[in-house]
């Protein structure tokens, strides 16, 4: 079964507000990941946040980690048009299997 | 940098054929995964391998086979293929644990 589940599967905002999107998962983690994918495109890497770490930022994009909830968030600020895209969690559980699972992931349209 | 490297990017097979798929990779990385990515479902990991020589099962391994005789290169092979099998899929790449993964661009397979 997949390790990491996104809220809401599917988000739809005006071109300039904040879209936030929640993923929670199952087991203890070593690290969380959050990926963009364009359509029919593949992933591309957005920021990777250790279990001990409670927030980073990169940009416009800003992660939070809460390990006692088993649950991320990823927020977008300001969004663009080029943002329009689906966005996934991945966890490398801490159990040391080296596997990477990833949530079905939150498809976002911004709209203009 | 090429980085992550899938061949073919499309193929159309009869039921019951059998087809390999090639992921090379040019960063020096130990890690390789093999991901499917079907409507709703997310990536779910099929096989994955953590060094030269080594494969593992991932979370939908049943009918296909994975071969790292180099570690460059992860093989992924279909004996008998299904309609089933129908799908997206992704290799990725990465290098230490607690590092981001490098995806593919994707092979579309289509059986018929």
């Amino acid at each position: 079964s997949q390790q990491g589940e996104e809220d809401p599967q599917a988000l739809s905002i005006q071109e300039g507000e904040n879209a936030t999107m929640n993923c929670s998962y199952k087991t203890s983690i070593n690290n969380l990941q959050w990926y963009r994918q364009n359509s029919g495109r593949g992933l591309v890497h957005l920021i990777l946040i250790r279990s001990n770490e409670r927030e980073k930022h990169s940009g416009r994009l800003r992660v939070t980690l809460d390990t006692s909830k088993k649950s991320s968030s990823l927020l977008i600020t300001a969004s663009r048009a080029a943002d329009t895209a689906s966005y996934f969690c991945a966890t490398d559980a801490m159990n040391r299997d080296d596997k990477i699972i990833f949530g079905k992931g939150t498809r976002l349209h911004i709209l203009p | 940098n090429a980085g992550v490297t899938q061949t073919p990017k499309f193929r159309v097979l009869k039921t019951g054929q059998s087809m390999t798929l090639l992921c090379a990779q040019d960063m020096n990385h130990e890690y390789m995964y093999w991901y499917r990515q079907d409507p709703g479902m997310g990536l779910r990991l099929i096989h994955y391998s953590v060094g030269e020589g080594t494969t593992a099962k991932g979370e939908v391994p049943d009918g296909y086979n994975v071969s790292r005789l180099k570690k460059q290169n992860f093989l992924l092979g279909l004996e008998s293929a299904a309609p089933s099998q129908t799908s997206v899929y992704f290799c990725a790449s990465r290098g230490p644990s607690n590092t981001e993964a490098f995806f593919g661009q994707g092979t579309r397979l289509t059986v018929v």
